[in-house]
């Protein structure tokens, strides 16, 4: 079975600095991988997922993800973030075989400051 | 274009009693989910069905029952209600054939639940 982990349960970043969520899966093969976002009071909203190819992605609101095999790592990164970012960020697996469901980190919280 | 709706967005309990979380979905998508969110643990799979007339059990099913009605409409019952039930409820929907690890999920809004 997959895991999931998002060592940080807070980070806060200013204004227009730049963002890293780290997210560490555990899995046999390469999993499918995928963030979520999700503001206060609202669902889940998916930001970007990787399935195969360039380990590179981009997502929606200038976020992007690289896939390092080598450290089982997906972290997530915005060059500079605003305000409106604050929120809580999820990271997810998949297994890429067979009937499997998502198994989700326990997510980071996102707080920007002035 | 409503994706995935939710009802009630909130609902207070006593222990003991019992409610039906109610979601429904008009994006003709296959599978659908019923998560719990809990502070300090993120999502966790309650049941799922991956298509009309089938539900398997997640993570976390022990005191709740789901009927998947039909294709768009996806039910979670709490027969009898107990304060570790409280919680923020998601239902989820995804497109594909069957529940794969590829799936992506469209969320509801969520339904908050407080079981006193």
């Amino acid at each position: 079975a997959q895991s999931v982990t998002q060592p940080d349960i807070h980070i806060t970043v200013s204004e227009g600095a730049s963002l890293e969520l780290r997210c560490n899966y555990s899995y046999g093969a390469t999993p499918y991988l995928f963030w979520y976002v999700q503001s206060p009071g609202q669902g889940l909203q998916l930001l970007l997922k990787y399935f195969s190819g360039d380990t590179l992605v981009q997502g929606i609101k200038g976020f992007e993800a690289e896939f390092k095999r080598s450290q089982s790592s997906f972290n997530l990164r915005k060059p500079s973030v605003h305000w409106s970012d604050a929120a809580e960020y999820f990271c997810a697996v998949g297994a890429n075989s067979g009937y499997s469901t998502l198994t989700f980190g326990k997510g980071t919280m996102l707080l920007v400051s002035p | 274009n409503a994706g995935v709706t939710q009802t009630p967005k909130f609902q207070v309990l006593k222990t003991g009693q019992s409610m039906t979380l109610q979601c429904a979905q008009d994006m003709n998508h296959n599978s659908m989910y019923w998560y719990r969110q809990d502070p300090g643990m993120g999502l966790r799979l309650i049941y799922y069905s991956a298509s009309e007339g089938t539900t398997d059990k997640g993570e976390v099913p022990n005191g709740y029952n789901v009927s998947r009605l039909n294709k768009r409409e996806f039910s979670l019952r709490l027969e009898s209600a107990a304060p570790s039930q409280t919680s923020v409820y998601f239902c989820a929907s995804s497109e594909g054939v069957t529940v794969s690890g590829a799936n992506v999920l469209t969320f509801g809004a969520g339904s908050r639940l407080t079981v006193l």
